[in-house]
């Protein structure tokens, strides 16, 4: 069984571009959450999406958005990139709506912005 | 808002020795989860183990255990027997709400 898999693994941008980053869930998994990840912040909860639906959101700009499609895959949209926003982006899937399943995690994008 | 505290930035045990993380959390609601999870250098998070908030028994995993105590809503991670694939960040978490908060981290290193 395929894990969830995050694409690209690297990338690099320019200050004001925009970016997407997409996420592949487990199969079957419906939940699919968001987290940015820096050396000064830590772990940061960006959104979780279940059945295409936006359940939750961290505090985080408008810049910062997502999306699920009807298959779970997930893209995150950051607009107008700046400086602060470089960080390994990662995404995490869970199979159900309950808070206590387990959380799988991909391995991360690696946003670089200069 | 929930918070997570870790109060130990780096760890160092010894291989084959026990080491315990500390972890610290915030809440007013009585029911919810509690997770450890260990990021290696590959940078995948992976689940190690996981307490329910109305369990009063200690979650265990082979050679992890928790030292799970609720009034004081402290959230320990014990490893014994340490082997140098142990070593990794490892991050406390808390989940309310399909809202899951992360401590800053604590770094182990296991010296062989």
């Amino acid at each position: 069984k395929a894990g969830v898999t995050q694409t690209p693994r690297y990338l690099i941008k320019t200050r004001g571009q925009q970016v997407t980053l997409s996420c592949s869930p487990i199969s079957g998994h419906r939940s699919v959450s968001w987290y940015q990840q820096t050396p000064g912040q830590g772990l940061q909860f960006l959104f979780e999406y279940f059945s295409e639906t936006q359940r939750n959101k961290g505090n985080f700009p408008g810049r910062f958005s997502g999306r699920q499609f009807s298959n779970s895959r997930s893209e995150m949209n950051v607009s107008t990139l700046e400086l602060g926003d470089s960080a390994l982006y990662l995404c995490a899937s869970s199979l159900a709506a309950q808070a206590n399943t387990e959380a799988f995690f991909g391995q991360g994008t690696r946003l670089t912005v200069v | 808002a929930q918070t997570v505290t870790q109060s130990q930035p780096e760890m160092s045990v010894q291989e084959a020795e026990t080491v315990t993380l500390s972890c610290t959390y915030d809440t007013s609601e009585s029911d919810y989860y509690l997770f450890w999870y260990k990021q290696p250098p590959s940078r995948q998070m992976i689940l190690v183990i996981r307490q329910e908030a109305y369990k009063q028994q200690n979650a265990t995993e082979n050679r992890f255990s928790v030292n799970f105590q609720k009034a004081a809503k402290s959230f320990s991670l014990k490893i014994s027997d340490s082997q140098l694939g142990d070593a990794a960040m490892y991050f406390c978490a808390y989940i309310e709400n399909n809202d899951m908060r992360f401590g800053a981290g604590t770094r182990l290193t296991v010296k062989p």
